[in-house]
C-alpha cells in the first residue's frame, strides 16, 4: 500500500485551464504540504496543514487554494493555469513537527506542463 | 528565509571510496536538521532527524553528525556503492513546532558513485 499518494502522476494542460491534484496519506499523520520543485530543482514548500488548518502558506499567488477535506487528504487547485506554473509538485505528510517524529514522508510526484 | 548552504553541489566517487558533505544553517531559532535521499525519479526519503547539538544518528553505510551551536551537519558515506548514486537534502526546521515551524530545503548534494 502506497503511504502518500498522489494523483495524477502526469498533467498536460492548456494556459487559463483549472486543474485540481489530490493527495491522501495513509500513515495517520496529522500534517500535510505541499512542495513545488521548481525549475533549479530547488524544493520550495507552498501550504502545510495540520487537522484541516493551514498552518503555513509560503506567498503562493492565490491561484492556488489548497483544500483538506479531513486530515487524510490535502488536494491542490489550480486556477486559470500560467505557463510558469510548469512544475513538479510533491505532496508530503508527517506527524506534527516538534512532538518526537517529524520525518516527511512524500508522494511521488505530479509533473504538470502547461502549454 | 533561512539561508541553507550544501556543498559540494556534486560530488563524483569510485565504488568503495568513503565520501562526506557539509549542510550549513543559521545556528539561531533553530529546532531540527532533516537529511532527505532523493534518487532520480523517485521521491525523497528521510534519512535522519537530529535535534541536539553533539548528534550523531547511522542508518547502515550513512552516518550524521550535528553541530547547532555553529550551524553545520555533516553526511557520511562509508564505502559508497553505485545504489547511494542520488541527492542529498538537508533541511532545518525553524519553529518550535505546533503551529510554528519551517522546514527549509537545501538545493542538495548529488552524489553519482561509478562502479
Amino acid at each position: 500500500d502506497t503511504a502518500v499518494s498522489q494523483t495524477p502522476k502526469y498533467l498536460v494542460t492548456q494556459m487559463g485551464n483549472d486543474k485540481s491534484i489530490k493527495c491522501e496519506q495513509n500513515l495517520g499523520h496529522d500534517t500535510m504540504y505541499w512542495y513545488k520543485q521548481d525549475s533549479k530543482k530547488f524544493l520550495k514548500i507552498m501550504f502545510s496543514y495540520n487537522n484541516k488548518e493551514l498552518i503555513i502558506n509560503e506567498t503562493v499567488p492565490n491561484r492556488f487554494s489548497p483544500k483538506s477535506p479531513d486530515k487524510a487528504h490535502l488536494n491542490l487547485h489550480i486556477n486559470s493555469l500560467e505557463l510558469g506554473d510548469s512544475a513538479v509538485y510533491f505532496c508530503a505528510s508527517s506527524h506534527l513537527p516538534g512532538q518526537g517524529n517529524e520525518k516527511l514522508f512524500f508522494g511521488s510526484g505530479t509533473q504538470l506542463s502547461v502549454l | 528565509i533561512l539561508n541553507v548552504e550544501q556543498s559540494p553541489q556534486s560530488l563524483h566517487v569510485q565504488e568503495g571510496d568513503s565520501t562526506n558533505f557539509t549542510c550549513s544553517f543559521p545556528s539561531s531559532n533553530f529546532y531540527a536538521l532533516h537529511w532527505y535521499r532523493w534518487e532520480t525519479a523517485k521521491s525523497p526519503e528521510a534519512l535522519f532527524v537530529m535535534t541536539l547539538n553533539g548528534d550523531e544518528k547511522k542508518k547502515g553505510r550513512i552516518s550524521a553528525t550535528l553541530n547547532t551551536k555553529e550551524g553545520y551537519s555533516y553526511l557520511y558515506i562509508k564505502g559508497s556503492q553505485p545504489e547511494d548514486s542520488a541527492t542529498y537534502l538537508c533541511a532545518p526546521r525553524s519553529g518550535s513546532g505546533g503551529s510554528n515551524y519551517k522546514l527549509t530545503f537545501g538545493k542538495g548534494t548529488l552524489l553519482t558513485v561509478n562502479p
